[in-house]
């Protein structure tokens, strides 16, 4: 099985302030697609952003964008000009390009401070 | 939008009880998941199925069972609950495509306790 690793258990960060959130990941595949989302307390995980492995150019959706260093296996999150609505949990997920199964790290806790 | 739904937020059930919990999309999606969320240890797949009456088992399928009937039901079955069942219990589904960078849709989820 695929490893995700989040080593942020908890973040904070002062609203309109950028923070990064770290994910790294464990394959021996060159193909395959890294995932962020968003769990708000008690709502929906819903997809924030995503990044294919072939690309190089990283990502990005208004304000939050991806670090993708594919040989360090790292894909980190940033999110600038931090909301009020953006405290959430934060998942990083994998999945390789031939599997359905996606791989999911333990979640990091962003508190937004006003 | 895609559309996942569980059949109840919370749910309550006593030891040894068998618990069925649901979970419907209305995308026309091949692939659906069952999850467990537990504080620290993020999302452990339990099972999943890739088309009506497939199924594979996740990381952790022991004391859990599925059953995909149609297309767009998708069942988990606690076949006798115990306490260490206590959970959040997360349902996805995704459009099949494998060389595609299509991700899964969640459902609101189910907090389970079991007393």
């Amino acid at each position: 099985a695929q490893t995700v690793t989040q080593s942020q258990p908890e973040m904070s960060v002062q609203e309109a302030e950028t923070v990064t959130l770290s994910c790294t990941y464990d394959t021996s595949e060159s193909d395959y697609y890294l995932f962020w989302y968003k769990q708000p307390p008690s709502r929906q995980m819903i997809l924030v952003i995503r990044q294919e492995a072939y690309k190089q150019q990283n990502a990005t959706e208004n304000r939050f964008s991806v670090n993708f260093q594919k040989a360090a296996k790292s894909f980190s999150l940033k999110i600038s000009d931090s909301q009020l609505g953006d405290a959430a949990m934060y998942f990083c997920a994998y999945r390789s390009e031939t599997g359905n199964q996606f791989y999911f790290g333990t979640g990091t806790s962003l508190t937004v401070i006003p | 939008d895609v559309k996942v739904t569980q059949s109840s937020r919370y749910l309550v059930k006593r030891t040894g009880e068998k618990v069925f919990l649901e979970c419907v999309q209305d995308m026309d999606h091949e692939n659906m998941f069952w999850y467990r969320q537990d504080p620290g240890l993020g999302l452990r797949l339990i099972y999943f199925s890739y088309d009506v009456k497939m199924k594979e088992k996740g990381d952790i399928p022991e004391g859990y069972s599925v059953s995909r009937e149609k297309k767009e039901r998708f069942s988990l079955i606690l076949e006798s609950a115990s306490t260490n069942q206590t959970s959040m219990y997360l349902c996805a589904s995704r459009y099949q495509g494998l060389h595609s960078n299509q991700p899964q849709h969640f459902g609101d989820g189910t907090r389970l306790s079991i007393l």
